[in-house]
């Protein structure tokens, strides 16, 4: 069974500063990798999507990589800013039929 | 494009009732997703659905669980004689089809079994 962790569990950070999100996973035959926002009690945002062919993928201040051999991936968040508080998931498939996340990272920036 | 919706957002029932939710997802997405997420983790899969046909299933989904799609469009998830342990978000997703896997979510209906 594929398994998904994301490190850290939780970071604070002062504003204007650039972070890195981490998440492993155990099979490496992926058929993507989707990154994930969530404010309290609601639901996901999608950020980006990376396919297994692909080694990262940017959107705005974002910048995610794709792994496959060694089963990372690393969600690259530029000038972090309030509004970018929330939690952030990272989600893989290996068929398409089912996904597997991870437990998330509780981003916190600090104005 | 109204996104994916869900209905209702939140529900309190008493335990051993039965409830039933449902999502709307993109029109034109074929694929269905239902997930449910506890506080502090992440979505557990319960389900998928390509238009009609419920083509997998997660062992976390015992026989309580229930849910159709009978038209392809929309879909319901069923639970009888809820428990305690089944307080939690239930959240859906859609995706287009083809070789397009993104997903995209509801906002989520949020059990609470008193």
């Amino acid at each position: 069974k594929q398994e998904v962790t994301q490190i850290p569990a939780a970071l604070s950070v002062p504003e204007g500063e650039n972070l890195v999100l981490n998440c492993s996973f155990t099979d490496s035959a992926i058929y993507n990798l989707q990154w994930f926002r969530q404010d309290p009690g609601k639901g996901l945002t999608s950020l980006l999507l990376i396919q297994s062919s692909q080694r990262e993928q940017t959107s705005g201040r974002l910048n995610a990589s794709l792994d496959k051999s060694s089963g990372r991936s690393t969600l690259y968040i530029a000038a972090s800013q309030p509004g970018d508080s929330a939690t952030y998931l990272c989600a893989v498939t290996n068929t398409g039929n089912q996904f597997y996340f991870g437990t998330g990272t509780s981003l916190t920036v600090i104005p | 494009d109204t996104g994916v919706s869900q209905d209702p957002r939140h529900k309190i029932t008493k335990r051993g009732q039965n409830v039933t939710f449902r999502c709307d997802p993109i029109s034109e997405h074929n694929r269905l997703y239902w997930y449910r997420q506890t506080l502090g983790q992440g979505p557990e899969f319960l389900t998928y659905f390509q238009n009609e046909a419920q083509l997998e299933k997660s062992r976390l989904l015992s026989d309580r669980f229930s849910a159709e799609r009978p038209k392809g469009s929309f879909s319901t998830l069923e639970i009888q004689r809820t428990e305690q342990g089944d307080s939690a978000m239930y959240l859906c997703a859609s995706s287009l089809g083809g070789h397009s896997y993104e997903q995209y979510f509801g906002p989520g209906t949020r059990l609470t079994v008193t």
